[in-house]
């Protein structure tokens, strides 16, 4: 079963406080493709992160920071030093191969209460 | 141009209503895509076009029917919504239908079924 898992439903930290986000993942297919998408209260989804399977450096842009381990099926998202802007959901994905065509499924989300 | 338009924003429509949603990009991106989303869930995918053709249908009812008429628009028309048809109607687009490419999406329409 293709699946990704965020089992953190809400988070609240204290502005400057460092949080990370857990995204499990399942799939049979050898080539994947891993996301993370942030969605502000204005509703879009920004994309933030693409990284495929077969390249599990780590990521820094910023403030923000990414784990990726094949071993775990994991890949999860740091925010250092969080401020308010950053409150939203934070969704992870995963692309998948299938019938037409090539699909992103997403995990719940988990939401993020950044307080000032 | 790096955004998908969408509009209305914001839609309240009663059972017997026709409406259309409508979805442009101008970034030359061939693959487009519209997901639902109801509070506090992630998006599900309803429909997929690449190069103008549909590739995907989720198994999404006929009340709902999207039309590509070119590569910079997309439509989703609406026809005898149910209640539980209200949630974010997004929008979104990449270059190609290829799994390792990220999505650019618009900031939806919110669409009410009274």
């Amino acid at each position: 079963a293709q699946k990704v898992t965020q089992a953190q439903t809400e988070i609240s930290v204290v502005e400057k406080e460092d949080v990370t986000l857990d995204c499990v993942y399942e799939t049979r297919d050898t080539t994947y493709y891993l996301f993370w998408y942030k969605q502000p209260p204005s509703g879009e989804l920004v994309f933030l992160i693409r990284r495929n399977s077969f390249d599990e450096q780590n990521e820094i842009s910023g403030r923000y920071s990414w784990n990726f381990q094949k071993s775990t099926s994991s890949f999860n998202f740091t925010i250092t030093a969080s401020q308010v802007v950053d409150s939203a959901v934070y969704f992870c994905a995963l692309s998948r191969g299938g019938t037409g065509g090539f699909k992103t499924i997403f995990g719940a989300g988990t939401r993020l209460f950044v307080k000032a | 141009d790096t955004e998908v338009t969408q509009t209305p924003k914001h839609l309240v429509m009663g059972m017997t209503n026709k409406k259309s949603l409508k979805c442009e990009q101008h970034m030359g991106h061939r693959a487009m895509y519209w997901y639902k989303q109801k509070a506090k869930k992630p998006p599900e995918l309803m429909f997929v076009y690449s190069y103008e053709k549909l590739s995907i249908n989720e198994s999404v009812p006929s009340r709902f029917s999207p039309e590509c008429p070119n590569s910079s628009l997309l439509n989703l028309h609406l026809h005898a919504l149910q209640p539980e048809d209200s949630a974010l109607y997004l929008c979104a687009s990449s270059q190609t239908l290829d799994r390792g490419v990220g999505y650019t999406f618009g900031s939806g329409t919110r669409l009410t079924v009274v």
